[in-house]
């Protein structure tokens, strides 16, 4: 069945520095891979998408994801973080079944420290 | 208004109540799609709508019912709920149909929290 799997409930880093949040995902065709960031009391924004092509896909507000076929990842990454990019980050995989369905990571909530 | 709208924002209903929540989007998209967020448990995917057929229900209870009565507005029509139903209800709209298409992305709205007393 597909899945996807994030390791990390919870990350801290500090105002400026790197971020990695990881993804692991299980599914047999090729997959369409998607990072969604929600804020307290807010829906599901889209910060970038993968369907083909190029393995490092650019997002808005900085981010970036590099899918890797051989591990089955797809890491979110952004190189300096700021106080407003805390918030939940969810991992999720297009499943093209009878409709256009996505199956969802069970995400990670990140803290910024000052 | 632009992207995708839910009313209300928060509810709150008794277990013998019925309600309704309503949801549009504004994208000309031809698929939307509820989902339930709970406290520490993952997105789960109730129903979806692919121009205006239902064609997926996870196994939701009889006392949820969903209703697209075209492509742009999606209700979810609630009777006799339980506590455990209390969660944040997410409405989501996409271009795209499936069998062997292009996953499209879905576009959400902000929820509606619903707390059954």
């Amino acid at each position: 069945a597909q899945s996807v799997t994030q390791p990390d409930i919870h990350i801290t880093v500090s105002e400026g520095a790197s971020l990695e949040l990881r993804c692991n995902y299980s599914y047999g065709a090729t997959p369409y891979l998607f990072w969604y960031v929600q804020s307290p009391g807010q829906g599901l924004q889209l910060l970038l998408k993968y369907f083909s092509g190029d393995t490092l896909v650019q997002g808005i507000k900085g981010f970036e994801a590099e899918f890797k076929r051989s591990q089955s990842s797809f890491n979110l990454r952004k190189p300096s973080v700021h106080w407003s990019d805390a918030a939940e980050y969810f991992c999720a995989v297009g499943i093209m079944e009878y409709g256009n369905k996505l199956v969802f990571g069970a995400g990670t909530i990140l803290r910024v420290k000052s | 208004e632009t992207g995708v709208t839910q009313t209300p924002r928060h509810l709150v209903m008794g277990m013998t109540n019925k309600k309704s929540l309503k949801c549009e989007q504004h994208l000309g998209h031809n698929a939307m799609y509820w989902y339930k967020q709970s406290a520490k448990k993952p997105l789960e995917l109730m129903f979806v709508y692919s121009l205006e057929e239902r064609v997926e229900n996870n196994s939701v209870p009889s006392r949820f019912s969903p209703e697209c009565p075209n492509s742009s507005h999606l209700f979810l029509h609630l009777h006799t709920l339980q506590p455990e139903d209390s969660a944040l209800y997410l409405c989501a709209s996409s271009q795209g149909v499936g069998g062997g298409g292009i996953s499209y992305e879905q576009y959400f709205g902000p929820g509606t929290r619903l707390t059954v007393t």
